[in-house]
This record gives structure tokens, sequence and C-alpha cells, in this order.
């Protein structure tokens, strides 16, 4: 079955300390997956994907397919980095798509 | 438009009641997606649609939900007779493409249905 699994509901780092956000997924198929953020009030956005390997705001993530996972890593938080994000794998069936998210995780950045 | 829109952003139905959503998808987008969120956790697919054609409804609860993306007019979910567990964030979004091809989804702002 495909599944993401993000373990942590909160995490809460000061200003300046590194980040890891932890994602696995579970996907029989070739993985290809997404981190999504959704900051106060705002519509969930795009942040970044494993196939095209840039950094968006800071932020990288690398798919490791021997541990399953797709962890997304910065290493010197901001404030303004406070918000949830999701991490979501991409399923093909029969032609089409569609998401699998994460249950989210909320980073909450103190001054 | 350059943003996927939907209406309304909020919705109060008492149970039993009907409600209906909308959803604009950015022009020139084929593919529209309605996700469900319930109480922030993750998103649930529903339904994906190709230009009028339903692509995918594997997610859809079949009784009561229904949706619809005719041409010229905004795509819809409609939940007859809403129950409690219906209340969520009903999220939207688009593609230019489908398979491995310009699969990129952008998401609407939500609609967030409360049912009392």
């Amino acid at each position: 079955a495909q599944r993401v699994t993000q373990p942590e509901k909160l995490l809460s780092v000061f200003k300046g300390a590194p980040v890891e956000l932890k994602c696995n997924y579970s996907y029989s198929g070739s993985p290809e997956l997404f981190w999504y953020v959704q900051y106060s009030r705002q519509r969930l956005q795009l942040l970044l994907r494993h196939i095209s390997r840039e950094s968006i705001k800071g932020f990288t993530a690398d798919l490791n397919k021997g541990e399953t996972s797709f962890h997304l890593k910065k290493p010197f938080a901001q404030e303004e980095d406070s918000a949830m994000y999701y991490c979501a794998l991409i399923v093909f069936s029969g032609g089409y798509n569609k998401l699998i998210f994460g249950a989210g995780t909320r980073l909450a950045v103190h001054p | 438009g350059e943003e996927v829109a939907q209406t309304p952003k909020h919705l109060v139905r008492g149970e039993g009641q009907k409600a209906k959503l909308y959803c604009a998808p950015i022009k020139g987008h084929s593919y529209v997606f309605w996700y469900q969120q319930v109480l922030k956790n993750e998103f649930k697919f529903l339904i994906s649609f190709q230009n009028e054609n339903v692509f995918d409804e594997t997610g859809m609860p079949k009784e009561r939900f229904s949706a619809k993306c005719l041409p010229n007019s905004p795509c819809s979910l409609e939940i007859q007779a809403t129950k409690l567990e219906d209340s969520a964030v009903y999220f939207c979004a688009s593609s230019q493409g489908f398979g491995r091809v310009n699969y990129e989804q952008y998401f609407g702002p939500g609609t967030r249905l409360t049912v009392t």
C-alpha cells in the first residue's frame, strides 16, 4: 500500500538552529516525492521535489531509497520558516496520478 | 486565472443539508483534483477530472458525494445530506498534464465546511 509517514506533529526550534523534518514512504513503484508548505492563512504551495534536486529557501531534501526516506533539511532555521510542512508521494496508475500526503509537521521557529 | 480559485471560503450546514463547493482551475490546466483534509490531518484524495471526464474516483464516498466539471463552468463538489464527519477543509488542485508530464499540482485556498 502507498503511505507517507511524518512522525513528528510539531518541531520546535530556535532561530539559527538546524532543522530536519522527517518523512518516510511506502511505495512499490519508483517513488517521486514532494515537500509542500502551508504558511499561516495561505494556500498549500510546492516547496521542492526530489527529481529537480533544487534548494528552495535554503531547504534541501534527498531521496534515500534504501531507508525509504525523504527528510527535509535546513542548516539554519529562520522565523519565517514557521509553517506546516507536508511530504507527499505521487502515485502513477493507469496513466493518471494522485498525491498521497503525510499528516504534516508544524515547524515553529522561535526568536 | 493564474491561481486556483475556490468558493466559498467557509460553509456552514446543518446535518442533513446539502453542501456545494466550487473550484476554478488555472486557465489551461486540464486536470482537476479534490482532496479532503479533516482536523488538519493528512489530505485524502477524493476524485480527479480530465476536463469534464472523471479520471479517478477511487477516493469518493459513493453514497453522498458527487462532483462535476462542466465546460465553461467552475468544477463542483456536492455533498447530499451532510454528516458531522464531513466537516473538513476541501482543497481543489489543478495540473496542466497527467502521468509523468507537467503533473505538478497547484492548490486552491480551500473551502472550510462545518456541519453542525
